[in-house]
């Protein structure tokens, strides 16, 4: 067990429609990742919190959104969904910024129908 | 930015075999390494990481990579392969130099552990 807690974990639901996914992180660690992973794209790097606030940005579409909340757990938001939003998403925390390492959750697999 | 490359989307293997699961890196910058397991329908599980000093680094599960800053290369090895070995592993960099801490992975190697 990681300590990085996704839920749900497994979301079907249809086109045009909006989710939340949402990610508890390690006891104590500050940063949060978010990364996709499917067949043809394998794991891509969506987004990072580190402390609320946004760090880095992947190839995050503009219909995807997050956020990091105050006590640390963060939320992905996927509205319009498209077929081709079908995957596993990932949450992974790390306590800090260099010399750290990253803890995944389980994933919330996505089916958009 | 850095890139990784798995040089085997699939490597078969018997029980007891020695395995190298290949990785070779492109960077700019000077780069932390690591290899992650992904067993099936679970997530990815952290076997080893390369941050700095001695070159060869050994993980859990008796997985060891090495190092190589002029190949650029980081490729992971078992001396002996036990069935419960079978998963997908990926190697990932990220800079050493802050300003972002994520991972860039590779598409990954299906290791499979036949009897």
């Amino acid at each position: 067990d990681s300590g990085v807690t996704q839920t749900p974990k497994h979301l079907i639901t249809a086109t045009g429609q909006r989710v939340t996914l949402r990610c508890s992180p390690r006891s104590g660690d500050l940063s949060v990742y978010w990364y996709q992973q499917s067949l043809d794209q394998g794991l891509q790097f969506l987004i990072q919190y580190y402390n609320g606030e946004e760090r880095a940005k992947g190839n995050i579409l503009e219909r995807f959104s997050a956020q990091q909340f105050p006590d640390l757990h963060s939320e992905l938001n996927l509205s319009s969904l498209e077929l081709g939003d079908s995957a596993l998403y990932f949450c992974a925390s790390s306590a800090g910024l260099l010399n750290t390492e990253a803890f995944f959750g389980q994933g919330t697999r996505l089916t958009v129908v | 930015a850095q890139s990784v490359t798995q040089l085997d989307s699939q490597v078969p293997v018997f029980e007891e075999a020695p395995v190298e699961l290949r990785c070779n890196y492109s960077s700019s910058v000077s780069v932390y390494l690591f290899w992650y397991v992904q067993y099936p329908n679970q997530g990815l599980q952290l076997l080893l990481k390369y941050l700095s000093g001695s070159t060869l680094v050994k993980g859990i599960n008796g997985f060891e990579a090495e190092f190589n800053k002029s190949q650029t290369s980081f490729h992971l090895r078992k001396p002996s392969v036990h069935i419960s070995d079978t998963a997908e592993y990926f190697c990932a960099v990220r800079g050493a130099q802050g300003g972002s801490e994520k991972l860039v992975f590779g598409k990954g190697t299906k290791l499979t552990v036949n009897p």
